[in-house]
């Protein structure tokens, strides 16, 4: 089945700075790549997706890229504001089942 | 169009015990899929149905965790003679397939946290 890597675990930034998380996946048959934001004891919501067939995809402050050839696609936040502080999970789809990273803690300092 | 509903939101169960969660979906969403997470942890996959149909299963799911989902709308996930470990948030999520613009596009419910004690 496929295998998701996510990293880093925990990331800190400073308010205004840039934070990039990655993730790789080991199926090639994974087509559709959502990232989700998770607050403390809330649902993940989707933030931003992007389908194998695009490179790059933005959406104001958040950007997805993805190489096929890598098998790796990461996200972007730009501008980073305290209320981005949360957890990240990266998933990679075939079609059927999700398969989910393992998270990564962001942390914005003011 | 109110979301993805789960109940009961919180459980608190003693060891051995049978616990139901109940899933409503997003109306008309044809995939429903439920998640196992656990602290630090990203969601884990326990199961999906297609309409009323349980197309797969995860490893994860032993024989002690059934799901239903009858009339193709809400879904049931029991757990029977809970365990220790079982305790985690269980995740359900719906998808339209048929959507091609978001087809595969997965919404989660406010999870229901089960604690066994």
């Amino acid at each position: 089945g496929e295998n998701v890597e996510q990293h880093p675990s925990t990331l800190s930034v400073q308010e205004g700075d840039s934070a990039v998380i990655k993730c790789t996946y080991s199926d090639s048959a994974s087509n559709y790549f959502p990232w989700y934001k998770q607050e403390l004891g809330k649902r993940p919501q989707l933030i931003i997706d992007i389908r194998s067939n695009v490179g790059e995809k933005k959406d104001q402050r958040i950007a997805v890229t993805l190489n096929k050839t890598a098998k790796h696609f990461s996200l972007h936040i730009t501008e980073t504001q305290p209320e981005d502080s949360a957890v990240y999970f990266c998933a990679a789809n075939t079609g059927n089942q999700f398969y989910f990273g393992t998270g990564t803690s962001l942390t914005v300092i003011p | 169009d109110t979301g993805v509903s789960q109940n009961p939101r919180h459980k608190i169960t003693k060891r051995g015990q049978n616990v139901t969660f109940r899933c409503d979906p997003i109306s008309e969403h044809n995939r429903l899929y439920w998640y196992r997470q656990t602290l630090g942890q990203g969601p884990e996959f326990l199961t999906y149905f297609q309409n009323e149909a349980q197309l797969e299963k995860s490893r994860l799911l032993s024989d002690r965790f059934s799901a239903e989902r009858p009339k193709g709308s809400f879904s049931t996930l029991e757990i029977q003679r809970t365990e220790q470990g079982d305790s985690a948030m269980y995740l359900c999520a719906s998808s339209d397939r048929f959507r091609a613009s978001s087809g595969n596009t997965i919404y989660f419910g406010e999870g229901s946290w089960l604690t066994v004690v």
